[in-house]
């Protein structure tokens, strides 16, 4: 166990939709980092936060969006569903932003009907 | 640019040794990770070498860093059925506070007893 928390771990919505998928990180950590895993494009980096504010971007659509709470939680918002956004999205935290070891929550995966 | 490489697929018996190999192309990377999925979990860290470093060796484990060929590798002594998996090679840049990883397709490592 990581201590990387997400919810839900399935969620299964049609296209059109919007979901919101949530991350705790572990306790200290305050970089908070969104990956999707999916079989044509394998892991890839969307989006990091650091202590609240937007650090980093990597392949994020226009269509998603994150934010981190004051509590360090983070959520994933992805709208306008398409069936090609269906994959393993993973939250991993490290402890500051430059911190070389990041930790995987145990994915969220969602499928797109 | 960035790019990591891996072959996809390695098998070997019971109390082999296993090694996986990357090829990575950015050279100012900093941090070089090895991270295990197992079917339907998360990713586990499983270490990481700085690139000043040629090798490191954590139990079973022995990663080698060839900085003039780009090439990491990770060896796994006396290989179990337990260490079944897809491995994935990592590679972060960025400036500090800024450490996103790029991963390559993984190795699935099959274990025959």
């Amino acid at each position: 166990d990581s201590g990387v928390t997400q919810t839900p771990k399935h969620l299964i919505t049609a296209t059109g939709q919007r979901v919101t998928l949530r991350c705790s990180p572990r306790s200290g950590d305050l970089s908070v980092y969104w990956y999707q895993q999916s079989l044509d494009q394998g892991l890839q980096f969307l989006i990091q936060y650091y202590n609240g504010e937007e650090r980093a971007k990597g392949n994020i659509l226009e269509r998603f969006s994150a934010q981190q709470f004051p509590d360090l939680h983070s959520e994933l918002n992805l709208s306008s569903l398409e069936l090609g956004d269906s994959a393993l999205y993973f939250c991993a935290s490290s402890l500051v932003g430059g911190s070389y070891e990041q930790y995987f929550g145990p994915g969220t995966r969602l499928t797109v009907t | 640019g960035e790019d990591v490489e891996q072959s996809l697929f390695l098998s070997v018996r019971e109390g082999d040794s296993s090694v996986i190999n990357c090829t990575y192309t950015d050279s100012s990377s900093t941090y070089l990770y090895w991270y295990k999925q197992e079917p339907g979990a998360g990713l586990q860290l499983l270490t990481y070498i700085f690139s000043n470093m040629d090798m490191k060796q954590d139990q079973r484990l022995t990663v080698l860093l060839n900085k003039k060929d780009k090439h990491l590798s990770l060896r796994i002594a006396d290989t179990q059925t337990g260490d079944s998996a897809i491995y994935f090679c990592a590679e972060s840049m960025g400036d500090t506070g800024r450490r996103a990883l790029t991963f390559g397709s993984g190795t699935r490592l099959q274990v025959q007893p």
